[in-house]
């Protein structure tokens, strides 16, 4: 049992370029979310994912998309990078929203975007 | 919009000391709250939760208590270890998990 995992764990982009971010659980979880974590901010929420084939907008989605094609994956999409992207970015999965279930965090993809 | 603010870090205390980590927030209805941790290196773990007014959370040592009147759940432990040393977060959300609203984070810094 795994938890959550996301791939990559570092990544350095140029401007314009594209990426995805993998994020996985193998708890069986329905909920799905992508934060990002900038310093004196705390988290703030991407997107989320009630389910599969679901997604909707968090509290900063411009610049993102994201995809639940499977149950257990949820991939956070860049197309074209930019500086002010630069964070540290965290998925989280849960049973049941919360508070009624705990949300488990993976351990974190450090993006810097020259 | 709903918004949760906390004490500014660093917060440096020797072993055994008490803690306080000062939380309020401004939400509409009736939010749960949270209080997460994380190690250096590490995704947040939620460290405890209350979910209604004058609930009290607690693990490891922490407690918190949502206190409506004064809008906080500031989170307390008798005797602070080294291993404490971390980052905590006060969060809340509504009950649809569709708004989940973090604050900046406190650093923690323990000295044996």
């Amino acid at each position: 049992n795994a938890g959550v995992t996301q791939t990559p764990k570092f990544r350095v982009l140029k401007t314009g370029q594209s990426m995805t971010l993998l994020c996985a659980q193998d708890m069986n979880h329905e909920y799905m979310y992508w934060y990002r974590q900038d310093p004196g901010m705390g988290l703030r929420l991407i997107h989320y994912s009630v389910g599969e084939g679901t997604t909707a907008k968090g509290e900063v989605p411009d610049g993102y998309n994201v995809s639940r094609l499977k149950k257990q994956n949820f991939l956070l999409g860049l197309e074209s990078a930019a500086p002010s992207q630069t964070s540290v970015y965290f998925c989280a999965s849960s049973y049941l929203a919360p508070p009624s279930d705990t949300q488990y965090f993976g351990p974190g993809t450090r993006l810097t975007v020259l | 919009g709903d918004s949760v603010t906390q004490m500014e870090g660093p917060v440096t205390l020797s072993e055994e000391a008490f803690l306080t980590i000062n939380c309020t927030y401004t939400a509409t209805g009736y939010p749960s709250l949270f209080w997460y941790v994380q190690y250096p290196g590490e995704g947040l773990q939620l460290l405890l939760k209350a979910t209604k007014a004058d609930d009290k959370g607690s693990n490891k040592g922490f407690e918190a208590t949502y206190r409506k009147e004064t809008t906080s759940f500031h989170l307390e432990k008798g005797s602070v270890q080294v291993s404490d040393s971390a980052v905590y977060f006060c969060a809340l959300s509504d009950n649809y998990g569709q708004n989940f609203v973090f604050g900046p984070g406190t650093r923690l810094s323990v000295l044996p």
